[in-house]
C-alpha cells in the first residue's frame, strides 16, 4: 500500500512569489494535516482538512491556505512568500475526521525562499 | 503547562544503555498522546498512540507510559541500539495537535 506522497520534494522561490505544495493520503484516508518545520524549530500545526472542509488551522496568517479535493489529495499554498517561510512541509493522512487516529507522514516538501 | 515539552533535548547514550525521555503535555482538553520516531531523511514513523490515564504500550524494545492526570508520559528504550538512532517525538491531541521539539537520541557501537 502506498504510503502518503508529496510533491515537489524541494522548490526555491523568491520573496513574494507564491508556493503551491501537493500532498496525496494514504489510499482510504480523509483527513489530511499540514505542517511546517522552520529550522531550529518544532513542528508546528498549519492547516487540517477531512471531507473537503477545512476544520481547524493553527497560528498562522491568512497568506497560508489550502484545499481539499475530492478525492481527498489536498494543496498547501503559500502567497507573498517570506524569507521565513523557508522551512519543510509535511503532509500527514488519517483514517477519520477522530481526534487521536494516527497520523501518517509524507517525506515532505523543502520549500527555499531566496 | 501550555506547550508540549520534551526533555532531554539530545541525549547520547552506549549501545546495550537502556534510557527513557520525557514528555509534557496540557491535561486541559485531552484526548490523545502520540510518540513519533523520526530519522534523518525519512517520514516520521508512528510509534505508539495513548489515550487513558495509566495506558502502557510496547513495541518490541520501546514502550511508553501516560499519566493524563499529571500531564506526562515516558518513552523507555531497553537495550539500545545504533539503529534506534533518531528524532523521538511526542504531540498532544488536544483542542488541535501539538508536537514537542523532540529528543534526538544517538547511540554510539
Amino acid at each position: 500500500e502506498a504510503g502518503v506522497t508529496q510533491s515537489p520534494t524541494h522548490l526555491i522561490k523568491t520573496r513574494g512569489q507564491q508556493a503551491t505544495l501537493r500532498c496525496s493520503p494514504i489510499s482510504g484516508h480523509t483527513s489530511v494535516y499540514w505542517y511546517q518545520q522552520a529550522l531550529g524549530l518544532g513542528l508546528q500545526f498549519l492547516l487540517w482538512y477531512d471531507e473537503g472542509e477545512e476544520r481547524n488551522r493553527g497560528n498562522f496568517p491568512p497568506r497560508f491556505s489550502g484545499r481539499q479535493f475530492p478525492n481527498y489529495s489536498s494543496e498547501l499554498n503559500v502567497n507573498a512568500l517570506e524569507l521565513e517561510d523557508s522551512a519543510l512541509y509535511l503532509c500527514a493522512s488519517s483514517l477519520a475526521r477522530v481526534r487521536g487516529e494516527t497520523q501518517y507522514f509524507g517525506p515532505g516538501t523543502r520549500l527555499l525562499v531566496l | 503547562i501550555l506547550n508540549v515539552e520534551q526533555s532531554p533535548q539530545s541525549l547520547h547514550v552506549q549501545e546495550g544503555d537502556s534510557t527513557n525521555f520525557t514528555c509534557s503535555f496540557p491535561s486541559s482538553n485531552f484526548y490523545a498522546l502520540h510518540w513519533y520516531r523520526w530519522e534523518t531523511a525519512k517520514s516520521p514513523e508512528a510509534l505508539f498512540v495513548m489515550t487513558l490515564n495509566g495506558d502502557e504500550k510496547k513495541k518490541g524494545r520501546i514502550s511508553a507510559t501516560l499519566n493524563t492526570k499529571e500531564g506526562y508520559s515516558y518513552l523507555y528504550i531497553k537495550g539500545s541500539q545504533p539503529e534506534d538512532s533518531a528524532t523521538y517525538l511526542c504531540a498532544s491531541h488536544n483542542n488541535d495537535m501539538r508536537f514537542g521539539a523532540g529528543t534526538r537520541l544517538t547511540v554510539k557501537p
